[in-house]
């Protein structure tokens, strides 16, 4: 079956842009997460949605960065005036959000930011 | 806070020996442990994962993790190395009683594996 998908795979721009990456999770799955993972390192949780809300918005970095769900399914997250530090991949999971703590995230393959 | 420390960013087997990658976590109370595998050009996978019940948790590719409460560990093993497990591994947790399922990833082991 379709996995979560992630648009676009790569994206370049310039210092300053705004930026928005797309996530489409998988059939049925009400629970969607962002994580960054930057050069080097594991994933950083940014944002995590059950159904259209955004229950949990701790891990964004500042007020740049923005995240929506609007019907419950896809997502989008969007970047304000963006800089270097921004440049990462970043990735979305989704989770069926029904047993809680514990329920499996399924990733997408990410998209690669570069801000020049 | 929660936090996970995998020991060693780089590891190197041979083909047909031991895997062995290392989790430690700090968290006062024991939290949901996780695996994912990261292949080249891929999104992360989920290896196995440990909630609740037996310690002693068998994943997929032949992987299995143990968790020792009084270690405070997740190390993952794999009898015999294949080539093709050559990627990189994170540990992860969640929060057991949180409200909310994110992970907290550790900073991930490259595992090669040489022929």
């Amino acid at each position: 079956g379709a996995g979560v998908s992630q648009t676009p795979s790569n994206k370049v721009t310039e210092k300053g842009k705004y930026v928005e990456l797309r996530c489409d999770p998988i059939s049925g799955h009400t629970a969607l997460y962002w994580y960054r993972q930057s050069l080097g390192q594991g994933p950083e949780f940014l944002i995590y949605f059950q159904g259209t809300g955004a229950a949990d918005d701790s891990g964004l970095p500042n007020d740049r960065f923005f995240a929506v769900r609007p019907e419950g399914s896809v997502s989008t997250l969007k970047i304000q005036r963006t800089e270097r530090g921004d440049s990462a991949v970043y990735l979305c999971a989704s989770s069926r959000g029904t047993s809680g703590a514990g329920d499996t995230q399924y990733f997408g393959p990410g998209t690669r930011l570069t801000v020049l | 806070a929660q936090s996970v420390t995998q020991l060693g960013s780089h590891v190197s087997v041979s083909e047909g020996a031991l895997v062995l990658l290392r989790c430690n976590y700090s968290s006062s109370v024991p939290p949901y442990l996780f695996w994912y595998v990261q292949y080249p050009n891929q999104g992360l996978q989920l290896l196995l994962k440990y909630t609740t019940g037996a310690t002693l948790v068998k994943g997929i590719n032949g992987f299995e993790a143990e968790f020792k409460k009084s270690e405070t560990s997740f190390h993952l093993t794999k009898p015999s190395a294949h080539m093709s497990d050559a990627a990189e591994y994170f540990c992860a947790v969640s929060d057991r009683g949180g409200a909310t399922n994110k992970l907290i990833f550790g900073t991930g082991t490259l595992l090669a594996v040489q022929p």
